[in-house]
């Protein structure tokens, strides 16, 4: 199983919205809605921003949105801020082993 | 609120054994629909899921790993553990352990994770 595909990096000016895609299979992200988000800064653990495809835990900005179409997510962050400046990762629940794919991640850059 | 913390050795030889321990605070390991899973990261690199245990003791591995590890947990300790054998420098990496949330009875997404733990493998 590979990894998801995500663009390597997204970049965008405060106050914009970017969007994060996340590419899988028919396998994996076809076939679930269980697709989550997470935010890693530099030397920190990944914090879950989306689960479910489309689901905010509660204290996340709600900013934050997520989708998915077909074999495809996307994460869509509106109003950037500097603190979302960070790496973002994908994840899918895969049904077989591995059970989970993660996506290759995504460097957004606040300009 | 549940929190993970992961400790062990920070420097393994090649060839050798990498034993973690990720302890749970703030709630039992047994509580609610969870399992438990390993994670890591190389240096500059993504993510990788290595496991996951549910408190029964049932596991499941990432096939890639699959020949060198095992995941065990101890209930009576609010605990479970990571052993990784015959490893070598590719087996460097931050390791993470986190909560695998359920929607139904499927594990579908991680939270909390632990502030993770830097092993290097090197002689």
């Amino acid at each position: 199983q590979s990894a998801l595909t995500q663009p390597a990096s997204v970049s965008g000016s405060p106050g914009q919205s970017i969007t994060i895609s996340c590419t899988g299979t028919s396998s994996d992200v076809g076939s679930y809605n269980l697709v989550s988000w997470y935010q890693q800064h530099p030397g920190k653990a990944p914090k879950l921003m989306i689960y479910e495809a489309s689901k905010r835990p509660s204290g996340v900005s709600d900013r934050f949105s997520g989708s998915k179409s077909g074999n495809t997510a996307s994460l869509t962050i509106s109003g950037l801020q500097a603190e979302d400046d960070a790496d973002y990762y994908c994840c899918s629940y895969a049904g077989s082993s591995p059970l989970y794919v993660f996506g290759t991640g995504t460097k957004v850059t606040v300009l | 609120q549940v929190q993970l913390q992961e400790s062990g050795p920070g420097l393994v030889k090649p060839s050798e054994t990498l034993s973690l321990t990720c302890t749970v605070s703030g709630g039992s390991i047994s509580s609610g629909s969870y399992y438990w899973s390993w994670i890591r990261q190389p240096a500059g690199k993504g993510l990788e899921w290595i496991g996951r245990i549910y408190t029964s003791g049932s596991t499941n591995y990432n096939p890639s790993l699959k020949s060198r590890v095992t995941i065990s947990v101890d209930t009576s300790k609010n605990q479970f553990s990571l052993k990784l054998s015959s490893v070598t420098a590719a087996d460097t990496a931050v390791y993470y352990c986190a909560r695998v949330a359920a929607s139904g009875t499927t594990g579908a997404w991680f939270d909390p994770w632990g502030q993770g733990t830097l092993v290097t493998v090197s002689s």
